[in-house]
């Protein structure tokens, strides 16, 4: 299986930061890592797909960036409906696999 | 906008069967893969596996063994079934729908979740 590792598991952040998340994956997957924004008691919310490719309806503060084994999502003015745990997910090859969650908190 | 809803039976007994059923309303039903997740404290997100429309399936080689995935596209629902149940498979599972598109796949569109407890 593919070993998807985020970093950091959590972090606090005021409102108007600009954050920061990385995701590692245990081998190549080219640009098939998606992220995803979970609040809590709700389902996942797809943001990025294929490393950087905005999902229709997400605001663009949102980005992303990385190929082959390294990515990274950056929330480049945090809002006070971005709190929330973050996910990357990779669909290389199956099993589909996830990362641990990264969770951004108020400061 | 698609919407979809998991049902079924919140306890399950330990080395028993939990099935559940995802609803999906609002969209198209064919073109997509339909997928299983759950979440627990313990393992957080584990994919499960998906049913394509056609009815062919992909599963994870962990659960392989006690999982099945079925499909009625008159009703625009997927279930799935995992036997001999243990503590381990209490989580929320998730159904959710697969798109592919020309680009990696993902996961667009999700159920509110349906919490599963395995009691012994």
């Amino acid at each position: 299986d593919i070993q998807m590792t985020q970093s950091p598991s959590s972090l606090s952040a005021s409102v108007g930061d600009r954050v920061t998340i990385t995701c590692r994956a245990s081998q190549n997957i080219r640009n098939y890592l998606n992220w995803y924004q979970q609040k809590l008691g709700r389902a996942p919310k797809l943001l990025i797909y294929a490393a950087s490719t905005l999902q229709s309806g997400v605001p663009s503060r949102f980005s992303g960036s990385g190929s082959g084994t390294d990515f990274t999502l950056t929330i480049s003015s945090l809002q006070p409906e971005d709190f929330a745990t973050y996910f990357c997910q990779q669909s290389y090859n199956t099993p589909k696999t996830f990362g641990q969650g990264t969770k951004v908190e108020i400061k | 906008q698609v919407q979809l809803q998991e049902s079924g039976p919140g306890l399950v007994k330990s080395s028993e069967t939990l099935s559940l059923t995802c609803s999906v309303s609002g969209g198209s039903f064919s073109g997509y893969f339909w997928t299983w997740i759950r979440q627990s404290p313990g393992k957080g997100l584990e994919w499960i596996g998906y049913i394509y429309y056609s009815g062919s399936t992909n599963y994870n080689p962990s659960l392989n063994s006690r999982v099945t995935m079925s499909i009625d596209t008159s009703k625009n629902q997927f279930s799935l079934r995992l036997t001999s149940v243990t503590a381990a498979d209490t989580a929320v599972y998730f159904c959710a729908r697969g798109v592919h598109g020309g680009n990696p796949e993902r996961f667009d569109s999700w159920g509110q979740g349906s919490l599963v407890t395995v009691s012994s």
